[in-house]
């Protein structure tokens, strides 16, 4: 089975630092990686994802992340964050359209941008 | 990437009634998912829908509670029935498009 686990329920940061958001991920086999945000009230947005080449990803607004496939991880990278960074992000893997397709995801961490 | 219609955006029902929440799809899709979000929670999948075929629900989650249609191959309804307090969520449909998974806007569920 497949798993996610998100490592920090709560980030606070201030304005323009550097955040880490951390995801391990449990699979034997395959998997793609996603990265979704969810502002306040909102539904959940795409940010970004690994399906195969490079292990390094980027989403438009500045977020990046990094395959570690023996480290089996997928952490979220910013260099420096805005206040309307502020939200809930989820980490989320799936084995695939041809192997039923669901995503699976981990319990969110809460990214709390301060002035 | 696909564009997703879902409606209502939010409900106060009452206990022991139903709710149907649609999603309408600008493209054609095979699967549909349906998710559950509980406050302060993650999402949780209740079901896959295939266009033509039985809904496969997820364990914990069973076909007369959350009834699931799917005529074709852009909506498809879910219903939450004999609501408790305890189905008090957001419900989201999702489909993968090729770009990924996107997602409606959800629907924010309170029983009272």
């Amino acid at each position: 089975a497949q798993s996610v686990t998100q490592l920090d329920s709560q980030v606070p940061v201030f304005e323009e630092a550097p955040v880490e958001l951390r995801c391990n991920y449990s699979s034997s086999v395959s998997v793609y990686l996603f990265w979704y945000v969810q502002y306040p009230n909102q539904g959940l947005q795409l940010l970004l994802k690994y399906l195969s080449g490079s292990t390094l990803v980027e989403s438009i607004n500045g977020f990046e992340a990094e395959f570690n496939k023996s480290q089996t991880s997928f952490h979220l990278r910013k260099p420096s964050v805005h206040i309307s960074d502020t939200a809930e992000y989820f980490c989320a893997l799936s084995r695939g359209y041809n192997q039923g397709g669901k995503l699976i995801f981990g319990q969110g961490t809460e990214l709390s941008v301060k002035p | 990437s696909a564009v997703i219609s879902q409606k209502p955006s939010r409900d106060i029902c009452q206990r022991g009634t139903s709710l149907t929440i649609q999603c309408q799809v600008d493209s054609q899709v095979t699967m549909m998912f349906w998710y559950r979000q509980q406050p302060g929670q993650s999402l949780t999948l209740i079901a896959t829908a295939n266009q033509g075929s039985e809904a496969t629900y997820e364990s914990g989650f069973v076909i007369d509670k959350f009834p699931i249609s799917r005529p074709n191959l852009t909506f498809s309804t879910l219903t939450v029935s004999n609501m408790s307090p305890e189905d008090s969520s957001i419900y989201l449909c999702s489909v993968e498009d090729g770009y990924g998974y996107t997602f409606g806007s959800g629907t924010r569920l309170t029983v009272v």
